[in-house]
């Protein structure tokens, strides 16, 4: 069974740094392309950033291109989320999910629970 | 950037009747070489993660109840749940993934009559 278990969420000030990580089981983690998905709670879904299964192609969305930095261990079955010059703005719940196939970008075919990231003075 | 628009916003129906939820992108997500749409379609209840439905626009993913069903190619595609249940109500979100950034819909809100 595929498990994804986001933590390291929390409340930071205006600027500040927090790093979200993502272990995975239940399938060949190396394997697949991984992306960050956040949703301001009650709003819609929004794409973040993504990793190819190697880690060695990563792509983001312009608001956080510079920000928020986006990586993976194969070893230890985890992916991460390190987002820096925080804003208001990226007050959202953080999903790691994870690709349908190994070729990226695709459709995403599990999600995990999430994590609330809250930035406010 | 592909903008997609989901139609309507929330949708009310009874029980056992057909719901039909609408999504337009804005320019084709057809992908000449494989000839596939890259659209899907998933659901999220409160409180829950999306859950995936649907993908290239009209593969049913493993599990899936029957009654939901994908279709349309280009930039026009169609979520239809044939007969409602309780448990479908949720919201529905459509997603492409032809480019970079990947987008959604603005989701539809699917309530019981």
């Amino acid at each position: 069974e595929v498990q994804l278990w986001e933590s390291g969420g929390g409340l930071v000030l205006p600027g500040g740094s927090l790093r979200l990580s993502c272990a995975a089981s239940g399938f060949t983690f190396s394997n697949y392309a991984m992306s960050w998905v956040r949703q301001v709670p009650g709003k819609g879904l929004e794409w973040v950033s993504a990793i190819t299964g190697s880690g060695g192609t990563t792509n983001y969305i312009d608001s956080v291109k510079g920000r928020f930095t986006i990586s993976r261990d194969n070893s230890k079955n985890t992916l991460f989320l390190q987002m820096n010059s925080l804003r208001a703005e990226d007050t959202a719940i953080y999903f790691c999910v994870k690709d349908g196939l190994k070729t990226s970008p695709n459709y995403f075919d599990y999600w995990g629970q999430g994590t609330l990231v809250t930035v406010s003075s | 950037d592909i903008v997609m628009t989901q139609s309507p916003d929330s949708l009310t129906v009874s029980l056992g009747e057909r719901a039909t939820i609408n999504c337009k992108s804005s320019q084709s997500v057809l992908y000449r070489s494989n000839n596939k749409n890259y659209l899907a379609w998933y659901q999220q209840k409160p409180g829950q993660p999306p859950k995936l439905l649907i993908y290239w626009a009209s593969t049913r993913e493993s599990g899936v109840p029957d009654r939901f069903s994908g279709s349309g190619s280009g930039t026009d595609f169609t979520l239809t749940i044939s007969s409602l249940q309780a448990e479908d109500v949720a919201v529905y979100y459509c997603h492409q993934y032809y480019s970079t950034p990947l987008t959604f819909g603005g989701g539809t809100k699917v309530e019981i009559k």
